[in-house]
């Protein structure tokens, strides 16, 4: 089966410019989730989206990042202004659906340095 | 919220060794553990997971241990091979909320 999608992967910026990552998760996969990791540290939770609905954004930094997920499929996680510190590997993965036991699929992962 | 800490951050073991890797949570709700395997440059995989109803599960040469009146959980890797060199990550998780540890770096050394 196809996996999960992200584009760019890879992305270079200047701070205080914007940038956009897409995801495209499995098929029929209800919950999509994006992760920021910072290198060498374990991936963050920053949103959870159950269909298009939002889940938990407790962890995302709403004064610069913003995330949708408009008709269920597709996300897409922006970043604007970018600091220093978002520079990351931004991880998308999806799941059948939320809570419990299930098993999580991660992306390529998009990689992106602000300078 | 819940906090994963795990040991150690790097590990480096003889093929053929075994290999240990722990790590604590802090909420007890936490239901389901899993482990994943991040080869550098790749998306993270799960390899094994245990839910909170069972102590241990096994799989070929790795299995999981969950301790929960300690809240804590390792992974065991038997029979190292190079191609398991990579970075493990644990989690724990409740309903929605699977939160990370920071990574274990394990090398196998021909």
């Amino acid at each position: 089966e196809a996996g999960v999608a992200q584009s760019p992967r890879y992305k270079i910026i200047e701070k205080r410019q914007s940038v956009a990552f897409w995801c495209n998760p499995i098929s029929g996969h209800a919950t999509l989730y994006w992760y920021q990791q910072i290198l060498g540290q374990g991936p963050k939770l920053l949103i959870q989206f159950q269909n298009n609905g939002v889940v938990d954004d407790s962890q995302l930094p709403k004064d610069r990042f913003s995330a949708e997920r408009l008709k269920g499929v597709d996300s897409t996680l922006k970043i604007q202004p970018a600091k220093l510190e978002d520079s990351a590997v931004y991880l998308c993965a999806s799941s059948l659906t939320s809570g419990g036991y299930n098993e999580q699929f991660f992306g390529p992962g998009t990689r992106l340095t602000v300078l | 919220g819940e906090n994963v800490e795990q040991h150690p951050s790097t590990l480096s073991v003889q093929e053929g060794d075994s290999a240990v890797i722990k790590c604590t949570y802090s909420d007890s709700a936490s239901n389901y553990f899993p482990w994943y395997k991040q080869e550098l440059g790749k998306r993270p995989q799960l390899i094994i997971d245990i839910r909170s109803n069972v102590g241990e599960k096994k799989d070929q040469r790795i299995a999981v241990t969950l301790n929960k009146t300690a809240k804590h959980f390792s992974l065991h890797i038997t029979e190292t091979q190079p191609e398991d060199s990579a970075v493990y990550f644990c989690a724990a998780s409740k309903m929605h909320d699977m939160r990370f540890g920071a990574g274990t770096r394990l090398t196998v050394k021909p």
